[in-house]
């Protein structure tokens, strides 16, 4: 069966600091991989997603960026965090564009 | 660009109750929609997920119906258990396979 990892749970970072958080996915090949944003009280923004190795889309221009070095490992960056970064990051993959979505435990970033 | 709307926020109901879930949408045109659950802190779990041509799906407990011509997918919840505690959220894909998230209803079951 197929999981999804997603580390760390928790993050505190002051701002001005790097970002990295990574994302694998298990027992499938060439996945539907995707970053999401969820804000207190409100809906999922979805950030970046990607179709195959090195192939990434941005949603929303943001101080992060995406990338995805293998298969099946999709990693969330930024060079300098903003006190705007804080939120809880999820992590997402599907086998394909019409298949359900599924996804990972999440991240809760603090910049401080 | 579509909108996915969840009313109410937040809903609490005694234990055993049935209850229904709703959601709206603007745009007709979708691929389809998937329920899901997301408990305090952690990821979402997918439910169930109509496609465009489907009128309901069910999975034990749950049912969760597709009107697209009216904009609108239901949730229902039979017999509730205290477990079943959490927020539920409903996603939209639309042709070009992009998901627009509503932003949940919290529902609490009280024992």
């Amino acid at each position: 069966s197929q999981t999804i990892h997603q580390w760390p749970a928790t993050l505190v970072q002051p701002v001005g600091s790097p970002l990295s958080l990574e994302c694998t996915v298990e027992g499938t090949s060439n996945p539907n991989l995707y970053w999401y944003r969820q804000a207190a009280g409100r809906g999922l923004q979805l950030l970046f997603y990607s179709v195959g190795i090195g192939q990434i889309s941005s949603e929303v221009p943001q101080n992060l960026s995406a990338s995805r070095p293998q298969d099946r490992q999709f990693i969330l960056s930024s060079k300098k965090l903003l006190l705007s970064d804080s939120g809880f990051y999820l992590c997402a993959w599907s086998p394909d564009g019409d298949s359900p979505l599924h996804f990972g435990n999440g991240t809760r970033l603090t910049v401080t | 660009k579509q909108e996915v709307t969840q009313i109410p926020a937040a809903l609490s109901v005694p234990e055993g109750e049935n209850l229904v879930l709703n959601c709206s949408f603007t745009d007709s045109a979708i691929y389809n929609l998937q329920w899901f659950r997301q408990d305090p802190g952690k990821g979402l779990t997918s439910l169930l997920l109509i496609q465009s041509s489907q009128r309901e799906q069910t999975s034990g407990r749950l049912n969760a119906s597709l009107d697209k011509s009216s904009g609108r997918s239901t949730l229902y919840i039979a017999a509730s258990q205290p477990g079943d505690s959490a927020t539920y959220l409903c996603a939209v894909r639309n042709s070009a396979r992009q998901l627009t998230f509503g932003s949940g209803t919290q529902l609490t079951v009280l024992p």
